[in-house]
């Protein structure tokens, strides 16, 4: 079936980076786009960035540009999202979501989510 | 940056009864609208996109409304399963969210 699986927990130190991993399955991994949220605990969803998975094109929240790399492994029908200089604000639940173009660019399928905690 | 804003914060409603839950967009964003359900310890799921169109799965008692900056999300008749936190999301320009409204059952 279709899925996103996304990588395990993570704990990080503040200024340290974090990449989290979310692994397609049971589609055509370039006919769709990759979004990335997140969240902190007990609150909304905040947009990180988005990939094109079939050119490479990137666009990312103004608020993470400079610190949020978001890159692809064609052959392992991956995306990563790479936050560097983590501070204890970034500690949140990571999503990574498939956009679907004739949906009005909906996103309908979600990872399970990544916990990155950020702590001294 | 386009912003969504949801409201009541929060609804609570007994079985049965219709909700209604409103976003409203700080420019108009076309067609670009999607409505999200969220449950405690979960992923978001898709339930209405490009306005109206329920997504695969989605039970009728849930429609959706609107145009241009104004839209609605209504649960005709809520059962318990329905309660979550609902978000609004519009993809006219880059990807942003409603706060979210949090539907109880009373």
């Amino acid at each position: 079936q279709v899925q996103l699986v996304q990588s395990g927990a993570e704990m990080k130190k503040p200024g340290a980076s974090v990449k989290v991993s979310c692994k397609a399955s049971g589609y055509t991994f370039t006919n769709y786009d990759i979004n990335w949220v997140r969240q902190v605990p007990g609150q909304g969803l905040e947009w990180v960035g988005w990939l094109s998975l079939h050119s490479g094109s990137t666009g990312y929240a103004q608020k993470f540009l400079g610190r949020v790399t978001i890159t692809r492994d064609t052959s392992l029908t991956t995306t990563y999202m790479e936050l560097d200089r983590l501070g204890s604000d970034d500690t949140a639940v990571y999503f990574c979501m498939r956009e679907v173009r004739q949906w009005r660019r909906a996103n309908d399928v979600w990872g399970q989510g990544t916990l990155v905690t950020v702590s001294s | 940056e386009i912003v969504l804003t949801q409201s009541p914060a929060t609804l609570s409603l007994s079985p049965g009864d219709s909700a209604t839950l409103s976003c409203r967009a700080s420019q108009s964003v076309g067609t670009y609208l999607a409505w999200y359900q969220q449950k405690p310890g979960q992923a978001p799921r898709l339930l209405i996109y490009a306005v109206s169109n329920r997504a695969t799965g989605i039970p009728a008692r849930f429609s959706g409304s609107g145009s241009g900056t104004d839209f609605t999300l209504t649960i005709s008749s809520l059962e318990p399963e329905d309660v979550a936190v609902y978000y609004c999301q519009q993809r006219s320009d880059w990807p942003s969210f409603g706060g979210g409204t949090k539907v109880e059952i009373k």
